[in-house]
């Protein structure tokens, strides 16, 4: 069985400063994992995502997660915030039966100018 | 624009009435999915189907039905709406395993 647990379902930052959003997962098997992003009223959208071959992952807008397997870790990372990076952020498992993937709960990001 | 499209956009439905919901992608992604998005509990999968001619039931199947008759289409149908069923649809495709999703807009679904 897969799962994904986020923690904190809302963090705010000032522009500029560093975007930490927290994931673990759990899995029987080597996993899969994704970020996905959704910004409101719209559908979610796939920032990056880890398949087994660098532990570090770089995807769009800056954004960039790192794999950690003896944490069960996946946190998404940004250097700086900018306000366009304000939205619901998805860490997704995968990598079970096929390619039906567990999404969490997701953290809203806030970004403070 | 390759993606998926979703329609409709939003509705309104009795409780009770039938109704469906369409899925078209033109991407040739073998694999197919359905998924609400509720505050709170994120997202659940409702149905699957790897390629066409099959599907399988996921999370919270319960209420809901599919077809796959073709690659491109994925319908999810309400046989008959009850208020529990309010809730965003969102249908999204892959084309492997590992390779992510691409999701559509979402179905915006009230049923009174």
């Amino acid at each position: 069985a897969q799962s994904v647990t986020q923690l904190g379902s809302h963090v705010s930052v000032s522009e500029g400063a560093l975007v930490l959003l927290r994931c673990n997962y759990s899995s029987s098997v080597p996993p899969y994992l994704f970020w996905y992003v959704q910004y409101p009223n719209q559908g979610l959208q796939l920032l990056l995502k880890y398949t087994s071959a660098a532990t570090l992952v770089k995807g769009i807008n800056g954004f960039e997660a790192e794999f950690k397997k003896s944490e069960t870790s996946f946190h998404l990372t940004k250097p700086s915030a900018h306000m366009s990076d304000a939205a619901e952020y998805f860490c997704a498992v995968g990598g079970g039966s096929y390619d039906k993937v567990i999404f969490g709960p997701g953290t809203s990001l806030s970004v403070i100018p | 624009i390759a993606g998926i499209t979703q329609a409709p956009t939003s509705q309104i439905l009795a409780a009770g009435r039938r109704m469906t919901l369409r899925c078209t992608q033109d991407m040739r992604h073998n694999a197919m999915y359905w998924y609400r998005q509720d505050l709170g509990l994120g997202l659940r999968l409702i149905h699957y189907s790897n390629t066409a001619g099959t599907t399988g039931k996921g999370e919270v199947p319960d209420g809901y039905s599919v077809s796959r008759a073709n690659t491109d289409d994925f319908p999810l149908t309400l046989a008959s709406a009850v208020p529990s069923q309010t809730s965003v649809y969102f249908c999204a495709s892959s084309p492997g395993q590992g390779l992510g999703y691409t999701f559509g807009s979402g179905t915006r679904l009230t049923v009174v």
